[in-house]
């Protein structure tokens, strides 16, 4: 049972255009957000995170949006730089602990100079 | 300041064999929580640790089983290697907070 689902694997964005990246849940307890970006050979490292209160939240070339009755939360990052280039993963909390994240599958973004 | 740290990077072990990993979180942290990752797949977590006592459990047989040190540090055991163990095993830490902050991970492969 995939609760939390990346249906793009892949995406390519030129340099300085706008990178989109899309998430999907199915557990209406999930209150907490995050997405992770993962290099090869590194752990995943936090990029940005949003409550369920909220419905954007920004942080420098990174802004995250949340649609809680469509279930669905989306990683903006503007512009796009070749640095970006990696696994993006969005993970969920159901808020009940400071415990388990369920990460989905994770979408593979190539920035290209 | 270090982060988070794991040992060994890569190991290779037998079916039927029992390996034991290990992480020390970040500095700070007192929450250590451990995840495997399939190839093409995202973190799937285990279980976690807190205040030496494992606070919150995965979907994962008995055969994985952790320990928490009083300096946080903390290990994952897993008894009789099964092939479909191979992964990257992820190590993350945290203080009263949802973000959690990895580490590079353990590379298991059982032949």
């Amino acid at each position: 049972d995939q609760q939390v689902k990346q249906n793009s694997p892949s995406l390519s964005v030129q340099e300085g255009r706008i990178s989109i990246l899309n998430c999907d849940y199915t557990n209406s307890m999930f209150d907490y957000f995050l997405w992770y970006k993962k290099y090869p050979a590194e752990g995943p490292t936090f990029l940005i995170s949003i409550s369920s209160i909220k419905d954007k939240n920004e942080d420098g070339r990174f802004t995250v949006f949340l649609n809680k009755s469509a279930k669905h939360l989306s990683l903006h990052i503007v512009p796009s730089q070749p640095g970006d280039s990696a696994v993006y993963f969005c993970a969920a909390n159901d808020g009940t602990s400071y415990g388990k994240l369920t990460f989905g599958q994770g979408t593979i973004l190539t920035v290209h100079p | 300041d270090a982060g988070v740290t794991q040992s060994p990077t890569h190991l290779i072990k037998t079916r039927g064999q029992q390996v034991t990993l290990r992480c020390s979180p970040k500095s700070g942290h007192d929450t250590v929580s451990w995840y495997q990752q399939a190839l093409g797949q995202g973190p799937q977590f285990i279980f976690q640790y807190y205040e030496e006592e494992e606070r919150q459990r995965g979907n994962f047989p008995d055969r994985f089983s952790g320990h928490q040190f009083p300096n946080y540090s903390s290990e994952l055991n897993v008894n009789a290697l099964l092939l479909g163990d191979s992964a990257l095993y992820l190590c993350a830490s945290s203080f009263f907070s949802y973000e959690q902050y990895f580490g590079p991970g353990t590379r298991l492969t059982v032949t």
